[in-house]
């Protein structure tokens, strides 16, 4: 399958602060990518979508303002959450599609994020 | 009524047996079904996906749509304890592309 890279694997910042989210396909051009977030013992929920040169479009009760998604090239986006707060804690994870076989979404390593 | 549904177990079957998982989805336009396992602190891997009526076999994996009644299933042969893992089954619709997920099925697979 195709490689996706999310970086960092691990992160822990204060209350206030903001943190960016790397996501990048290695081996092929992803028209698309999404980011999920998952809390413990539950199943991922799609935050937002993001196509390459446009606005990312994002689900419903998911602030747009706090959770920053910029998708400027075929193989970058990045995801900024803004102002993080404890319950932002969380288990963040990308996919991307466009590569072969398109139908498919592969997913980078994910980011455990911690607010303290 | 969730848009994709699992059992959330746990699902515990002994070594060398079939593990068999399940998921329904509401939406009857969705065109294709993915089944991904993650383990605990890791992001979902891809196991299969399906796209038409029927069975799709993959080593010891095999996949069953039934679109009629909405269901998609996954056997797991000859479970081995590092299957032990989420099973996540998720579906895509006709809506930009995105993956919506169930809440998944954990399995334990005793040696």
């Amino acid at each position: 399958g195709a490689v996706v890279s999310q970086h960092p694997s691990r992160v822990i910042c204060k209350s206030g602060t903001s943190v960016k989210i790397e996501c990048r396909s290695l081996d092929f051009q992803a028209t698309t990518m999404f980011w999920y977030r998952q809390f413990p013992k539950q199943s991922l929920m799609l935050m937002a979508t993001s196509n390459e040169g446009s606005k990312a479009t994002y689900e419903q009760g998911v602030e747009k303002d706090k959770f920053l998604i910029n998708h400027a090239s075929l193989t970058l986006s990045t995801l900024t959450v803004t102002s993080a707060h404890p319950e932002d804690s969380s288990f963040y994870i990308c996919s991307a599609s466009g590569g072969k076989g398109a139908t498919e979404a592969f997913f980078g390593q994910g980011t455990r994020l911690t607010v303290v | 009524q969730k848009e994709v549904e699992q059992n959330s177990g746990p699902l515990s079957v002994p070594e060398g047996a079939i593990a068999s998982l399940n998921c329904t989805y509401s939406d009857r336009g969705s065109q294709s079904f993915f089944w991904y396992r993650q383990y605990s602190g890791k992001s979902p891997e891809l196991i299969m996906f399906i796209y038409s009526n029927g069975d799709k076999e993959d080593g010891r994996f095999t996949a069953q749509l039934n679109k009629a009644s909405q269901y998609v299933s996954l056997l797991i042969r000859d479970s081995q304890p590092s299957d032990s893992a989420t099973y996540l089954c998720a579906v895509k619709g006709n809506q930009g592309g995105k993956l919506i997920f169930g809440q998944g099925t954990e399995l334990s697979v005793k040696p």
